[in-house]
């Protein structure tokens, strides 16, 4: 089954202290990415990467970093989380970024909700 | 920069209602449009999308037409049902990337 897998689905941290949202996709996607929802906002991204070893600043990447060794996987880092970064993260892929093609969408993981205190 | 203006929600209707979702952005460039549905617990859907002016996404009973002079995307439903409970984001394509509007919460009381 074609899927984005996001590992854990909760998470309940304290300030400080370092953790890893991981995301994979079997689908061969070379497009991923990560959002943070939060009310009021909507989604917003943090951070996306168009391939392997390539990744580039959404709108709100401080406090994150990514990697993208990989291309099915994609893991989320935060250094030291503080608590503006309690949020419902997603990460999604696609399978190019070129959104334009007809066959082109964006397939979401289940969600990671964190709880920074 | 390139941003999505979506409707305030919460939304009630009733079941067989009529529903739209108003949905404008902001007019650079020529984005591609897309409404995508989160049901409760999961994560988002793609609904429906247009890729340039005067198309008409369509999917599931719900539309939605790409309105140029409007800057526009608004979706539409003739009759909605109970299982339509959801939140719903309109979205436009900014080069390599896709901004989301603030999200619409929609209930259907039987």
């Amino acid at each position: 089954e074609a899927q984005v897998t996001q590992n854990p689905r909760y998470l309940i941290t304290v300030t400080g202290k370092k953790l890893t949202v991981t995301c994979s996709q079997n689908m061969n996607h070379e497009y991923m990415s990560w959002y943070r929802q939060d009310p009021g906002l909507g989604l917003r991204q943090i951070y996306y990467s168009m391939n392997v070893e390539v990744t580039d600043k959404g709108d709100v990447p401080e406090g994150y970093k990514v990697s993208r060794k990989e291309k099915r996987n994609f893991p989320l880092i935060l250094e030291s989380p503080s608590p503006n970064q309690t949020s419902l993260y997603f990460c999604a892929s696609s399978l190019f970024s070129g959104w334009d093609r007809a066959n082109t969408e964006a397939f979401f993981g289940q969600g990671t909700r964190l709880t920074v205190v | 920069g390139n941003s999505v203006t979506q409707m305030e929600g919460p939304v009630t209707l009733s079941e067989e209602a009529f529903l739209t979702i108003n949905c404008t952005y902001t007019a650079t460039g020529y984005p591609s449009l897309f409404w995508y549905v989160q049901y409760p617990g999961e994560g988002l859907q793609l609904l429906l999308k247009a890729t340039k002016a005067d198309d008409k996404g369509s999917n599931k009973g719900f539309e939605a037409t790409y309105r140029k002079e409007t800057t526009s995307f608004h979706l539409e439903k003739g009759s909605v049902q109970v299982s339509d409970s959801a939140v719903y984001f309109c979205a436009r394509t900014s080069g390599s990337r896709l901004t989301f509007g603030e999200g619409t919460q929609l209930t259907v009381n039987p």
